[in-house]
């Protein structure tokens, strides 16, 4: 079945360093979205990529979207204490009985040093 | 906030036992995914209704079991607890079931069999 891999599974980082998460599925995704999960909390939606080789930003925030769709990354530029949590990636599959079914990776757990 | 509720927060079994937990989803989402968190983990994927129907379903045997209702919530059943079921139990809602749409999670469930 389907499998998403997340690196590296820690990160420690003073704030105002940068931050980056890489996610790889072994077979080609029709979309990938990544979600935040604060210590004792829930997921959160942060965004969604579609398209092959896409590039979004959310202020701080940069998703990317390989162009194979089986790869994606998030990059934080300069953490601050409030970027504390894991994040996941979380593939998804078009069609067949896996049909809406998310697969997420197993999440990067990032720690910011004051 | 979400506006996904799930009830109760906290549940302590023993084992062979059965569970049945709760969800509601966000106004005007028609869909409800079940999805089980366990410690330093990514959420698996259970299974998920539409329409009252289950429409997908993870690698969880059929002792796992859903139901949802025409207002949309939904329940997770499990039977015959087993000490590997401790985890926390997550429900996502979207708006609809269509590839793509973004998960928007409740606070969890925590179950722990002893």
């Amino acid at each position: 079945g389907q499998q998403v891999m997340q690196i590296p599974q820690y990160q420690h980082v003073q704030e105002g360093e940068d931050f980056t998460t890489y996610c790889n599925s072994s077979t080609t995704l029709s979309n990938i979205q990544w979600y935040k999960q604060r210590p004792g909390g829930h997921p959160v939606f942060l965004i969604q990529l579609v398209k092959s080789g896409e590039v979004k930003k959310q202020k701080r925030l940069t998703f990317q979207f390989g162009e194979a769709k089986k790869n994606s990354s998030l990059h934080i530029t300069a953490t601050q204490t409030t970027d504390v949590g894991t994040y996941f990636c979380a593939g998804q599959n078009a069609g067949g009985t896996s049909y809406g079914k998310l697969t997420f990776g197993q999440g990067t757990i990032l720690t910011v040093h004051p | 906030e979400t506006g996904v509720t799930q009830s109760p927060t906290h549940l302590i079994k023993t084992r062979g036992q059965q569970v049945t937990l709760r969800c509601s989803s966000q106004s005007g989402h028609n869909t409800v995914s079940w999805y089980q968190q366990a410690l330093g983990q990514g959420p698996q994927f259970i299974f998920q209704y539409y329409r009252e129907e289950e429409n997908g379903r993870g690698n969880f045997p059929p002792r796992f079991s859903g139901l949802q209702f025409p207002n949309y919530s939904s329940e997770l059943n499990v039977n015959a607890l087993e000490l590997d079921d401790s985890a926390l139990y997550l429900c996502a809602s979207s708006l609809d079931s269509g590839v793509g749409r973004a998960q928007y999670f409740g606070p969890g469930t925590r179950l722990l069999v002893l």
